[in-house]
């Protein structure tokens, strides 16, 4: 069956560092890939998008690749705040388009 | 941006009563709309999706008859929790999409819906 497997143990960075988030699946070819934040009590908030052909894309401070051989994607938080505190869920999409969800990681950032 | 509400944010509610949740999307028209329901640290759980005018496809496990999605206009869904139990308790989010199912897409979510039986 389709799986989508993030940490889920809280990821502690101190500020200023780059936050690195982990997306991994199995049994899935997704078309896009998405990367969304929430915060405690609100619903998801989109940050970027990354379509299979895509290898990279950036956007101000976050950066998010897209590995289809490794099946994986990585996003990345550079020069990482406190108000980057947050839980950030992966999303694939394929041919259906509805998106299906990953549990999310929770980021920490000390000041 | 695209903004979606939802109404209420909270709900606290006796077993066995039935609850609405809103949701509209204020400034755009959306063709397909979702709800999920999330359980703490867990993942938003897709319960339908909901296609303007037209019948809610559910998810598997989903009861349709215990959970009423109406999609009456391009800017309002709504979610009706019939005769709520304990078990019903969660937090129910929409989300709204502009072209439909189509690919590559942006979805807006609302704030969410905490609903607690009792």
């Amino acid at each position: 069956s389709q799986k989508i497997e993030q940490n889920s143990e809280a990821l502690n960075i101190q500020e200023g560092k780059t936050a690195t988030l982990t997306c991994n699946y199995t049994n899935y070819s997704p078309a896009y890939l998405q990367w969304y934040r929430q915060d405690p009590g609100r619903g998801p908030v989109f940050l970027l998008l990354i379509r299979e052909n895509e290898k990279e894309k950036r956007k101000e401070r976050l950066k998010v690749t897209f590995d289809t051989t490794l099946k994986q994607s990585l996003f990345h938080i550079t020069a990482s705040q406190p108000a980057d505190s947050a839980t950030y869920l992966c999303a694939l999409e394929g041919g259906s388009y509805i998106p299906t969800f990953g549990r999310g990681t929770s980021l920490i950032v000390h000041p | 941006g695209a903004v979606v509400s939802q109404h209420p944010s909270w709900v606290i509610c006796k077993s066995g009563t039935s609850v609405k949740i809103e949701c509209r999307s204020l400034d755009f028209q959306a063709t397909t709309m979702f709800w999920y329901r999330q359980f703490p640290k867990q993942s938003l759980m897709l319960m339908a999706t909901s296609n303007e005018g037209s019948k809610a496809t559910y998810e598997q496990g989903v009861e349709k008859d215990k959970f009423l999605i109406n999609h009456a206009s391009l800017t309002l869904s709504t979610l009706t929790v019939t005769s709520a139990h304990p078990e019903d308790s969660s937090f129910y989010i929409c989300s709204a999409r502009v072209r439909g199912l189509a690919g590559g897409q942006t979805q807006y979510f609302g704030p969410g819906t905490r609903l607690l039986v009792l």
